[in-house]
């Protein structure tokens, strides 16, 4: 399977609701893993990651959560706006050839904020 | 501006070419990574290079390679280039190769083969 699996691939949800995008992971030796947002024919930039040490972190409306032992964490955004339309990609640092370790990140959320 | 430089920004060749995709990582960088984005397929991890040596590799195909130079800078060389290698390629920079440091992202190279 892949080493990091994304799910929704698509959600659409009204101005002031609430979203949340799921993300599991493989590698039990990761300990970091940042959230990107990509906006429309731009680069991925990061909006908040967290570590193994934590549990959950917030920054204004956006919070994640993370579950080590059951190697899946959570970005939630509440009180959507329409300029939060975009798609998220998680990642988690994965153990890479050389030992290494690659940001390796899910499919991508397309997120869509109905005004 | 992420401060990392990608050049060119779009690319458009025929079938059977070669092209170079180059990546100027930020200051003070010394790890640079390569990812391909094809439509609804995300960002899939080619290649790392860390202060100049390969680190990692991941699903790069043979007809793809890479170098980063004495100056950090790097090169992803594509030959024998097919409509299926039509592609937005990201190169991202870090300040190291352990867990942990953000990875900042240029804006990207657009390839079309036609």
């Amino acid at each position: 399977g892949e080493n990091v699996e994304q799910h929704p691939s698509t959600l659409s949800v009204q101005e002031g609701d609430s979203a949340v995008i799921k993300c599991t992971y493989s590698d039990s030796a990761s300990n970091y893993f940042p959230w990107y947002k990509q906006e429309l024919g731009k680069r991925p930039q990061l909006i908040i990651d967290i570590r193994s040490n934590v549990g959950e972190k917030k920054d204004q409306r956006i919070a994640v959560t993370l579950n080590k032992t059951a190697k899946h964490f959570s970005l939630h955004i509440t009180e959507t706006q329409p300029e939060d339309s975009a798609v998220y990609f998680c990642a988690a640092s994965i153990t890479g050839t050389g030992g290494s370790y690659i940001p390796t990140f899910g499919r991508g959320t397309s997120l869509i904020v109905h005004p | 501006d992420s401060g990392v430089t990608q050049t060119p920004k779009h690319l458009i060749t025929a079938t059977g070419q070669r092209v170079t995709l180059r990546c100027s990582p930020r200051s003070g960088d010394l790890s640079v990574y390569w990812y391909q984005q094809s439509l609804d397929q995300g960002l899939q991890f080619l290649i790392q290079y860390y202060n100049g040596e390969e680190r990692a590799k991941g699903n790069i195909l043979e007809r793809f390679s890479a170098q980063q130079f004495p100056d950090l800078h790097s090169e992803l060389n594509l030959s024998s280039l097919e409509l299926g290698d039509s592609a937005l390629y990201f190169c991202a920079s870090s300040v190291g190769a352990l867990q942990g440091t953000e990875a900042f992202f240029g804006q990207g190279t657009r390839l079309t083969v036609v």
